[in-house]
């Protein structure tokens, strides 16, 4: 079975810093991959996602993701961090079944911008 | 997202009461998800729906029943409620395969069972 996992539950960076949130993923097959991020009293928005076009993806507000096969990771990154960047962020790794496909989510990383 | 809705979006219950949340969707996608949300464990996936009348179950189903009796509404109902199922619930829906597609999110509903 697809799982990922998200290293740091917490990351606190300084404003105009490089982001850097971390997720590997564990996949038998070829994976499909996906970052959310969710604001508060919100519900999750994707922010970007690899389906084996291209191996670095770009995503809404700045964020990026390289996926990386040797070291099963695909890291979100933002060169400059701006305060309105702050809010839970999530991996996610898509599987299919017989019934159709679903996400298996990480356990979400929450990243605190200080000015 | 103004194409799906949840409902309630708080609700507080007694223990042992049955609950139902309601998810709709305007899209008229063939997928639909329920998830709750809860501290350190990021989104669990409790039922999911692949068409109408077809449901299927997903990591943490104990508890939880759903039906879909057509597309546009997923309904997920806690047989008798308990503190455990004290959480944030999600719905989701998607138009196919994931990796073109991915999920649109409601706003989610906060259940307190007490």
């Amino acid at each position: 079975a697809q799982s990922v996992t998200q290293l740091g539950s917490h990351v606190s960076v300084s404003e105009g810093a490089l982001v850097l949130l971390r997720c590997n993923y564990s996949s038998s097959v070829p994976p499909y991959l996906f970052w959310y991020v969710q604001y508060p009293n919100q519900g999750l928005q994707l922010l970007l996602k690899y389906t084996s076009a291209a191996t670095l993806v770009k995503g809404i507000n700045g964020f990026e993701a390289e996926f990386k096969k040797s070291e099963t990771s695909f890291h979100l990154t933002k060169p400059s961090a701006h305060m309105s960047d702050a809010a839970e962020y999530f991996c996610a790794v898509s599987s299919q079944e017989t019934s159709g496909s679903r996400l298996t989510f990480g356990e979400g990383t929450q990243l605190t911008v200080n000015p | 997202d103004a194409g799906i809705t949840q409902s309630p979006r708080h609700k507080v219950t007694e223990t042992g009461t049955p609950v139902t949340l309601r998810c709709h969707q305007t899209e008229n996608h063939r997928y639909m998800y329920w998830y709750r949300q809860d501290p350190g464990h990021g989104l669990r996936l409790i039922h999911y729906s692949y068409g109408v009348k077809d449901t299927d179950k997903g990591e943490v189903s104990d508890g939880y029943s759903v039906s879909r009796s057509k597309t546009e509404d997923f309904l997920l109902t806690l047989e008798s409620a308990t503190s455990s199922q004290t959480s944030v619930y999600f719905c989701a829906i998607s138009q196919g395969i994931l990796y073109n597609y991915g999920y649109t999110f409601g706003s989610g509903t906060r259940l307190t069972v007490v």
